[in-house]
């Protein structure tokens, strides 16, 4: 079964780091981009980025480049999100998402369950 | 980057009707376009691809259609379990942007 399995919820403080996962299991982790998905409490999704594992091809929206780092470590089929210095409108949920081919940064037919992150002083 | 402009933004229907939501790119996207459906603390569900092709497994009451920067979704006849936030989203050039959401509620 090919699937998308996030690190757990997250409660951080402003200023610290944080480094959030998404193991792919079930498919060529290679051959498919992986994307990060923000949701804030309440609001619509906003595609953040995209990364291909298996160059480390980089994408990322202009609201959010500078501001998060996405990154993916091929030998444990794993995709990263993480923040240097967290803020709270950080706030929400997080989706990595495959898409629904391996020949480009398509749609997105596999999500994971999400990772909620909280920043509160 | 591609503005995507989901109209309505919440929409009241019953059983059975037949419901459209509409999406609008600021240019053109030459269909690639997916509509995805959300569930409360649920992931989004892909529904339809490519414009009009419909993703494994969904009812074939949904529906898509369009062309160069208009774009719509139908559901033919409304089943309790298509209430639902409903988006959709370019897949064209990154970023790849959403729309901003259309809630479907039960009248």
């Amino acid at each position: 079964e090919v699937q998308l399995v996030q690190s757990g919820a997250e409660v951080k403080k402003p200023g610290e780091s944080l480094k959030i996962s998404c193991k792919g299991s079930g498919y060529s982790f290679t051959s498919y981009w992986i994307g990060w998905v923000r949701q804030m409490p309440g609001k619509g999704l906003e595609w953040m980025g995209i990364i291909y594992p298996g160059d480390s091809d980089t994408r990322y929206s202009p609201s959010f480049q500078g501001q998060v780092t996405i990154s993916a470590d091929k030998s444990i089929s794993t995709a990263y999100l993480q923040w240097s210095s967290l803020k709270a409108s950080d706030t929400a949920m997080y989706y990595c998402a495959r898409p629904f081919v391996s020949s480009g940064p398509d749609a997105f037919d596999i999500w994971g369950q999400g990772t909620m992150v909280t920043v509160s002083s | 980057d591609i503005q995507m402009t989901q109209s309505p933004s919440s929409l009241s229907a019953s059983v059975g009707d037949r419901v459209t939501i509409t999406c609008r790119a600021s240019q053109g996207i030459s269909n690639s376009l997916a509509w995805y459906q959300q569930k409360p603390g649920k992931a989004p569900k892909l529904l339809l691809y490519a414009a009009s092709r419909l993703e494994s497994g969904v009812p074939s009451r949904f529906s898509g259609s369009g062309s160069g920067t208009d774009y719509t979704l139908t559901i033919s006849s409304l089943q309790p379990e298509d209430f639902a936030t409903y988006y959709c989203q370019q897949y064209y050039s990154t970023p790849h942007t959403f729309g901003q959401g259309t809630k479907l509620e039960i009248k």
